[in-house]
């Protein structure tokens, strides 16, 4: 099974700051890494698939990088709308696995 | 626009079964090429896929609950479930179906199931 380390598990950020959170692959999984941004009683919902493609309907500010075992969700300029936690998933090979996820509190 | 709705029990007794059932709107669930998953979240943890079946019927589960899961499609009803055995404590979850392709685009909107006596 391929584990997913996120971290950091939780940040405060101010309103227009930059966000990073990375996501370790413990074997190469290629580019078979997606986002997922769940606010709280919601489902979760996609925001990149295949490392760095944005879904539809998801705003700029988002972008995702990196290959192999090692990848990065940006969010630039965070606004409140965005205060969620954050999890990475891998689809390279069974079973799928999802990262422990990151939370990100607006400050 | 796919809709994903989930439906069963939301409370399930230890050592029985756990039963729910997907019904999907917007969209046949025999469209080629996509999967259709099952994914849980315990209150306050991270999510864990379960398993997912092809519309043609092949099935893939996670190993750590291979035994007690079956994923099953009914392409007249446009529904597609999920079969938990001798369920514990440990699998009280929020359920969510979803349709994937490697990436999960739809989700439904995840459904409480408690395993209390």
């Amino acid at each position: 099974e391929i584990v997913l380390t996120q971290s950091p598990d939780f940040q405060s950020v101010t309103p227009k700051e930059k966000v990073t959170i990375t996501c370790r692959a413990s074997q190469s999984i290629g580019s078979s890494l997606h986002w997922y941004q769940q606010k709280p009683d919601q489902s979760p919902k996609l925001l990149v698939k295949y490392v760095s493609q944005s879904s539809s309907g998801v705003p700029s500010r988002f972008s995702g990088s990196g290959s192999g075992t090692d990848f990065t969700l940006t969010i630039n300029s965070l606004e409140a709308e965005d205060a969620a936690t954050y999890y990475c998933h891998q689809s390279s090979s069974l079973p799928y696995t999802f990262g422990g996820g990151s939370k990100v509190e607006i400050k | 626009q796919l809709q994903l709705q989930e439906s069963g029990p939301g409370l399930v007794k230890p050592s029985e079964t756990l039963s729910l059932t997907c019904t999907v709107s917007g969209g046949s669930i025999s469209s080629n090429s996509y999967y259709w998953g099952w994914i849980r979240q315990p209150p306050g943890k991270g999510l864990e896929w379960i398993g997912s079946i092809y519309y043609r019927g092949s099935t893939n589960y996670n190993p750590s609950l291979n035994s007690r899961v079956t994923v099953s499609i009914d392409t007249s009803k446009n529904q597609f479930s999920l079969r938990l055995n001798s369920v514990t404590a440990a699998d009280t979850a929020v359920y969510y179906c979803a349709h994937h392709v490697q990436q999960v685009d739809y989700w439904g909107q995840g459904t409480l199931v408690t395993v209390s006596s």
